[in-house]
């Protein structure tokens, strides 16, 4: 059972354009959002992360928009670069239940195009 | 310091063979999780550790799998009687704490002829 949607599964965006990719999960448990960017040959890094008790956080050129109600987070790169061409995964963990064990989505290849 | 590192890179070995995969956390970070990978897709949760106690191992897929983490330290994922299906690559992340960010180290990939 797949608890974390990722879409959509490639994206191509022009240089200085907005990339946006959408998350939706089940498991109302979960309370920790991060978001990690993957370059080819390497492991996942984190990218920024929001807990539900906000609806939107901003770190440089990069935000998470978060809907409780809906149970959907998404990430949106403002001013999209070439260097941001990897894969991104959005995940999910239950902390107040213990431990950080991280539910990922499929992932999304993104690429800019100069 | 250094960041998680792995060994070996790369595992090819044969249906039925037992492996043993390393992963070396970052200096004093308590908590070790280990993640299987496969290709187009996201990390799978494994297995995770809290100093040396096994605290999670709800992701193991069966009892060919597991792990160790004797001295809270140094971690070794063990697969015994490999199949095809095990092949993939395994990912090991460690944190400071249980509730901080994950680093993840660069992977073992393993293929099972």
């Amino acid at each position: 059972q797949q608890q974390v949607k990722q879409s959509p599964q490639s994206l191509i965006v022009q240089k200085g354009g907005i990339s946006i990719i959408n998350c939706a999960y089940e498991n109302t448990a979960f309370d920790y959002f991060p978001w990690y960017q993957q370059f080819p040959g390497k492991g996942p890094a984190l990218l920024i992360a929001i807990r539900p008790d906000v609806s939107e956080k901003k770190e440089g050129r990069f935000t998470i928009s978060f809907n409780k109600s809906a149970k959907q987070f998404s990430l949106h790169i403002m001013d999209s670069q070439p260097g941001d061409s990897a894969t991104y995964f959005c995940a999910a963990s239950a902390l107040t239940g213990g431990g950080n064990k991280l539910t990922f989505g499929t992932g999304t290849q993104l690429k800019v195009e100069l | 310091g250094a960041g998680v590192s792995q060994s070996p890179r790369y595992k090819v070995t044969k249906r039925g063979q037992d492996v043993a995969l390393r992963c070396d956390p970052i200096s004093g970070h308590v908590s070790l999780y280990w993640y299987r990978q496969a290709l187009g897709q996201g990390p799978e949760f494994l297995t995770y550790f809290n100093y040396e106690a096994q605290q999670d191992k709800s992701g193991l897929p069966n009892d060919r799998f597991s792990a160790e983490r004797p001295e809270g330290s140094i971690s070794t994922l063990t697969i015994q009687r490999t199949e095809q299906r095990d092949s993939a690559m395994y990912r090991c992340a460690s944190s400071f704490g249980r509730n901080n960010e994950q680093f993840f180290g660069p992977g073992t990939r393993l293929t099972v002829l």
